[in-house]
């Protein structure tokens, strides 16, 4: 299986920070990338889907890049509402597998 | 504007069978455009992507539970089903049943989610 190492584990920031969140894969993945924000209590929202391409609808502070095997999600200017856990997913290989998520949490 | 609603026991003993549904609303499971897929997260730990299906009935499902597994259409009814037989507490999770929109190469990323059903397996 590929591995997804991602980093940080957690991270303090606060308002109006620039956040960035990395995930490094064991192999090659191509640009098959997304970046996933949730909640608690609730389902994971895609951010980012083909490694730099944002969702319909979400903030243009987010942005993804990266390809191969090293990506990038950063947060421009971090928001209150932008406190939650991140994750990426690579599915460019069986089976697909995440890393095991950053949580940003409030300084 | 697609929904996906997940339904199934709360509660199951381990040994046992666990069944879940995804109710699909504004959209069709009959579309080619789309894989139907079921992700799980353990309790306090990251996520698992489960398997996923596709109309008419090609199936992907991950090795770790391939002998377990089996996801299913029910076109009549535009849902899709999850079987997962020997459960153990290993299994006790909250799954989601996600929506993944066709790419080139075969499935993309999941782009819409089911608020999630909590699964306990305990006696």
């Amino acid at each position: 299986d590929i591995q997804m190492t991602q980093s940080p584990s957690s991270l303090s920031a606060s308002v109006g920070d620039r956040v960035t969140i990395t995930c490094r894969a064991s192999q090659g993945i191509r640009n098959d990338l997304a970046w996933y924000q949730q909640k608690p209590g609730k389902a994971p929202q895609r951010l980012i889907y083909a490694a730099s391409t944002l969702q319909s609808g979400v903030p243009s502070r987010f942005s993804g890049s990266g390809s191969g095997t090293d990506f990038t999600l950063t947060i421009s200017s971090l928001q209150p509402e932008d406190f939650a856990t991140y994750y990426c997913l690579q599915h460019g290989t069986y089976p697909w597998t995440f890393g095991q998520g950053t949580k940003v949490e409030i300084k | 504007q697609v929904q996906l609603q997940e339904s199934g026991p709360g509660l199951v003993k381990p040994s046992q069978t666990l069944s879940l549904t995804c109710a699909v609303s504004g959209g069709s499971i009959t579309s080619t455009d789309y894989y139907w897929t079921w992700i799980r997260q353990l309790p306090g730990k990251g996520l698992e992507w489960i398997g996923y299906i596709y109309f008419p009935g090609g199936t992907y499902y991950n090795p770790s539970l391939d002998s377990r597994l089996t996801i299913s259409l029910d076109t009549s009814n535009n849902q899709f089903s999850l079987s997962l037989t020997s459960l153990t507490a290993a299994d006790t999770a909250v799954y989601f049943c996600t929506r993944c929109p066709r790419g080139y190469f075969g499935p993309g990323s999941m782009d819409v989610w089911g608020q999630g059903t909590t699964v306990t397996v305990s006696s």
